[in-house]
């Protein structure tokens, strides 16, 4: 059962376009929502994440906007470069029962499908 | 700080080997996790560790075990392989500042099983 559902699957776009990549959660339990961007022979590494108390968030030329009503989220690049060109993972955190010997308490994240940005020159 | 290592890069196993795929990180993470990553599926939870000695299972444990018997170390154990099982594992470790949960992921052990 995938419980992130990510769209598009591949999306191009043209330097300097905006690229909009969507998604849609059901477990309300969640309580962290991180975008990942991944490299070809790469590992993922955090782009950008936000809360579910907020509504939009915006690191440069990353927004992510969040819509708890609808339980969606997406990610907003804009000005897009060629350098952008990665596979774009959304993932969500739900608490874990699971707590360490300091009594800290981690998550488990759930990713979508991801999706493959190609930003022509 | 090398950050999080994985060894090796690449494996080929035939049906019915086992054999671990090493994960280790110099960041004094305390939370660890295995993830596997296959086209059109995202990655996906196999096992995850929240300290020396802790660890639970998640979302696709199954043919897959784990250990943490130090912060530094996650191995994952392939106890009996199957084709179903090659892919691309990644590990990654986090910690939680408060309550924000990045995870910092190695590079990758691509493998294929015949």
């Amino acid at each position: 059962q995938q419980q992130v559902k990510q769209s598009p699957q591949s999306l191009i776009v043209q330097k300097g376009g905006i690229s909009i990549i969507n998604c849609a959660y059901e477990n309300t339990a969640f309580d962290y929502f991180p975008w990942y961007q991944q490299f070809p022979g790469k590992g993922p590494a955090l782009l950008i994440a936000i809360r579910p108390d907020v509504s939009e968030k915006k690191e440069g030329r990353f927004t992510i906007s969040f819509n708890k009503s609808a339980k969606q989220f997406s990610l907003h690049i804009m000005d897009s470069q060629p350098g952008d060109s990665a596979t774009y993972f959304c993932a969500a955190n739900r608490p874990s029962n699971l707590n360490n010997a300091g009594g800290t308490s981690y998550g488990k994240l759930t990713f979508g499908q991801g999706t493959i940005l190609t930003v022509h020159p | 700080n090398a950050g999080v290592t994985q060894t090796p890069k690449f494996q080929v196993l035939k049906t019915g080997q086992s054999m671990t795929l090493q994960c280790a990180q110099d960041m004094n993470h305390e939370y660890m996790s295995w993830y596997r990553q296959d086209p059109g599926m995202g990655l996906r939870l196999i096992h995850y560790s929240v300290g020396a000695g802790i660890t639970d299972q998640g979302e696709v444990p199954n043919g897959y075990n784990v250990s943490r018997s130090t912060t530094e170390d996650f191995p994952l154990r392939l106890l009996s392989a199957a084709p179903s099982q090659t892919s691309v594992y990644f590990c990654a470790s986090s910690y939680s500042v408060a309550n924000s949960y990045e995870q910092y992921f190695g590079p990758g052990t691509r493998l294929t099983v015949t």
